[in-house]
């Protein structure tokens, strides 16, 4: 079946411009997390999301950075007024569940610049 | 709270050659371990992880893995290398609601 997929793969911005970009989840997994890869580093957890609901939005650096998944399925994490430092592979990744022994899959990754 | 090093930024070995990855956690209860693999332009893929019970864990593509409480590791292995496991590695350990991840080890097979 299909895996996570990530879109756009590559988004090039200006700063100070707004952004979003979208995950979609394999189907009939309910928790779906966004984590950030800077370069040379390991991914970051950023927000997690069980259903509908942020569980955890512990990771998010500051308020620009927002997610949402108003639907249980689809997420989009949405960047304002974008920085230079924001820049990075930004990871999605889905389970069944939240159970430990459920693998977290990933995305490919969408990789953003900011210019 | 949970983490994980890997000391080697970078690893060449020869293609046929054993393989050793270290990686090092810091938790005070038994952790959930996890080794990934990530090739250019791919998402992270799950190789194995070490939840309880058998200390060495077997995994896909002929890797292993083996924890050792008393020495807080928990490093990958595998008996001879080919030139399609050449990528990026990453231990990580599970937090309270994320994957905390190394920062990385980078493999090149040498032919």
């Amino acid at each position: 079946g299909a895996g996570v997929s990530q879109t756009p793969s590559n988004k090039v911005t200006e700063k100070g411009k707004y952004v979003e970009l979208r995950c979609d989840p394999i189907s009939g997994h309910t928790a779906l997390y966004w984590y950030r890869q800077s370069l040379g580093q390991g991914p970051e957890f950023l927000i997690y999301f069980q259903g509908t609901g942020a569980a955890d939005d512990s990771g998010l650096p500051n308020d620009r950075f927002f997610a949402v998944r108003p639907e249980g399925s689809v997420s989009t994490l949405k960047i304002q007024r974008t920085e230079r430092g924001d820049s990075a592979v930004y990871l999605c990744a889905s389970s069944l569940t939240k159970r430990s022994a459920d693998t977290q899959y990933f995305g490919p990754g969408t990789r953003l610049t900011v210019l | 709270a949970q983490s994980v090093t890997q000391p080697d930024i970078h690893i060449t070995v020869s293609e046929g050659a054993s393989l050793e990855l270290r990686c090092n956690y810091s938790y005070g209860a038994t952790p959930y371990l996890f080794w990934y693999v990530q090739s250019p332009g791919q998402g992270l893929q799950l190789l194995l992880k070490y939840f309880s019970g058998d200390t060495l864990v077997q995994g896909i593509k002929g890797f292993e893995a083996e924890f050792k409480r008393s020495q807080s590791s928990f490093n990958l292995r595998k008996p001879s290398v080919h030139w399609s496991d050449a990528a990026e590695y990453f231990c990580a350990v599970e937090g309270n609601n994320d994957m905390r991840f190394g920062a990385g080890t980078r493999l090149t097979v040498k032919p």
